[in-house]
């Protein structure tokens, strides 16, 4: 099994450019998570989705953040405009079911200048 | 509104020696899980163990294990003979039944030959 799978790995942008993350969850698995890591505020929720439907965006931190699913293979998370405060890892974990273990993807390390 | 605390910010061990890293949290829930997570520096998040509030045993996996105190809402996670490759933060982490991930603020580990 591949794992969730996201991408980039690593994105350097400026000031005011608009952003998108990937992620590819485990095959089979219904529910989708993204996180939010950084020195300040550790580990973060930012949304989750339940078979592709969004059930609690609380953690999202501004109307600069947005996520889809538009299928059970896929999701994005959107930051536009980017600030520099927005610099920070962020993870994807998907499960099957909200009660079981999330499995993380790598991260993406994002930079904004 | 449920709590996680780590209170070790960093720990350290010597080869071959035993661990325990310290977790408590909080909540009013009688049906939850808890987790502990690796993140080596490669940033992958990684389940080490994980333990459900209705069972009375201790979870074992391997060299890991935790000591589940649910009257004093304690969960310690043990690590024996110790290892280089443990060397990473770990993350105690706090699910109830049907609500999201709620992470510690994590303790660096590291493990000297």
């Amino acid at each position: 099994d591949a794992g969730v799978i996201q991408s980039p790995r690593h994105e350097v942008t400026e000031m005011g450019q608009e952003v998108t993350l990937r992620c590819k969850p485990i095959s089979g698995h219904n529910s989708l998570f993204w996180y939010r890591q950084t020195m300040m505020r550790g580990l973060e929720l930012l949304i989750y989705f339940n078979n592709n439907v969004p059930i609690d965006d609380s953690g999202m931190p501004e109307d600069r953040f947005s996520a889809k699913m538009p299928n059970a293979s896929f999701s994005t998370l959107k930051i536009q405009p980017s600030e520099p405060r927005d610099s920070a890892v962020y993870f994807c974990a998907s499960s099957f079911g909200l009660a079981n273990e999330q499995f993380f993807g790598p991260g993406t390390r994002l930079t904004v200048l | 509104a449920q709590t996680v605390t780590q209170s070790q910010p960093e720990m350290s061990v010597q080869e071959a020696e035993t661990v325990t890293l310290s977790c408590t949290y909080d909540t009013s829930e009688s049906d939850y899980y808890l987790f502990w997570y690796k993140q080596p520096p490669s940033r992958q998040m990684i389940l080490v163990i994980r333990q459900e509030a209705y069972k009375q045993q201790n979870a074992t996996e391997n060299r890991f294990s935790v000591n589940f105190q649910k009257a004093a809402k304690s969960f310690s996670l043990k690590i024996s003979d110790s290892q280089l490759g443990d060397a990473a933060m770990y993350f105690c982490a706090y699910r109830s039944a049907t609500d999201k991930l709620i992470f510690g603020t994590g303790t660096r580990l590291q493990v000297f030959p």
